[in-house]
Parts: C-alpha cells; structure tokens; sequence
C-alpha cells in the first residue's frame, strides 16, 4: 500500500512563473491537507479539501494560491506567478476518516529563483 | 486556532525522560502527534481522541485531557532516534488539523 505521494520533490521556479504540486493521498483516503514549512519552522495550514470540495481555505492566501482535489486524480496545489517569499516546503496530508491518523507525504520543495 | 506546544526546545542526555504539552483554546475532537526529523516529512506517532484517553507505544505515551483541551507527550528513557522536532495537530469538528509551533528535542550520548 503506497503512501502519499507528492511530485515533484524538487521545483525550481522564476519569479512570475506558475508552480503545480501534486499530491496523491494514500489508497482509500479522501481527505487532503495541504502544509506550508519554512526552514526550523512549524507546519502552516493552507488548505482542507475532501474529494471535490474544498472544506476550508482559510489559511491559503486569497490571490495566486489555489488547490483542487478532484474526483479522479491527485490534489493539486497551484501558485501562481510566484515570489521569492513562496520558497519553502509543501507538505500535503491524508486521512481515511475526520479524526484519523493523517499520513505526510514527502514534501515539495520550491525554490523560486 | 493554532495550538500552543512548551517548551520550544528540549536537550537530554539519553536514557532520561521528557514531556512536551500542547494545549488549545477551541474544543478539540482529536490530538495528534508527529516527529519530523531535519529535511524528511513528519511521521505519524499517535492519535487522540476525544472523551479523554491515553496511549502509548514503546516507550512514547501521550493523554488527552478533553475538559483542558490540553495533551501531553511522555518520552522515557529516551534513545538517540527521538531526537527530532516533535509537533502536536489538533483537530475540530470542523475537520480542519492545526499543528503547533514545534518542539525540538535533542538526545545526546
């Protein structure tokens, strides 16, 4: 049983550019988490999305930040024309169940150059 | 909403114990805990849920105290791989997890 999956684990992007992460959650899950990590820092929430819907946003910025979990194929976490200041780790989550355990995947790290 | 986790920072020597709390001011439907170690993702340790309970593996073992909204982690007779950063997520009935600002936890020889 493969766990969460997030590709790519590296992205390099220009300022202005557009930067996709995916994230596939774990077989049988359809709650996603989306986490933002700067360096020696703590996990910021950006986003709760169950299949299709998005549950809460409320820590996602409201201009160039948006994410999509559809009903076939991974959550996507998509910025926009991005700034250095969006460099960090993103992390995405999944769990089965409201209040069961939620598994990480990897991360994407994004640097933006 | 984001729950507030002491001390910031913890050093051992191994073999000695250690407790990190987490605690929130919203009425909680689950705790869970993770260790992240330096550039991998967290790893799950446990959850918590609500009606107050405790558990534990090993030699880590947590409690949930529903009515203080509170949580703590015990570790004892820490060993050099539970160095790392340890975060508490805290879960409403709104579904959406919190985490905590982090502890970080170093064991030494």
């Amino acid at each position: 049983n493969a766990g969460v999956m997030q590709n790519p684990r590296h992205l390099v992007r220009r300022r202005g550019q557009e930067a996709r992460l995916r994230c596939s959650p774990m077989k049988g899950h359809s709650h996603v988490y989306w986490y933002r990590q700067l360096p020696e820092e703590g996990l910021k929430f950006m986003v709760y999305l169950q299949k299709e819907n998005i549950i809460d946003e409320s820590g996602m910025p409201k201009e160039r930040f948006s994410a999509e979990f559809p009903k076939e194929g991974p959550s996507i976490l998509r910025i926009q024309q991005v700034v250095r200041g969006d460099s960090a780790a993103y992390f995405c989550a999944s769990s089965r169940t409201q209040g069961g355990e939620a598994f990480f995947g990897q991360g994407t790290r994004l640097t933006v150059v | 909403q984001q729950p507030v986790q002491s001390p910031q920072a913890v050093i051992l020597r191994e073999g000695e114990d250690a407790v990190i709390n987490c605690s929130s001011s919203k009425a909680l439907y689950s705790v869970h805990w993770y260790r992240q170690k330096h550039g991998e993702a967290p790893v799950f340790l446990m959850i918590l849920l609500k009606g107050g309970e405790q558990k534990g593996h090993d030699k880590i073992s947590a409690s949930f105290n529903e009515k203080k909204q509170q949580s703590s982690l015990y570790l004892t007779a820490s060993q050099l791989s539970y160095s790392g950063t340890y975060f508490c997520g805290t879960e409403t009935n709104n579904n959406d997890m919190r985490f905590g600002a982090g502890t970080r936890l170093t064991v030494k020889p």
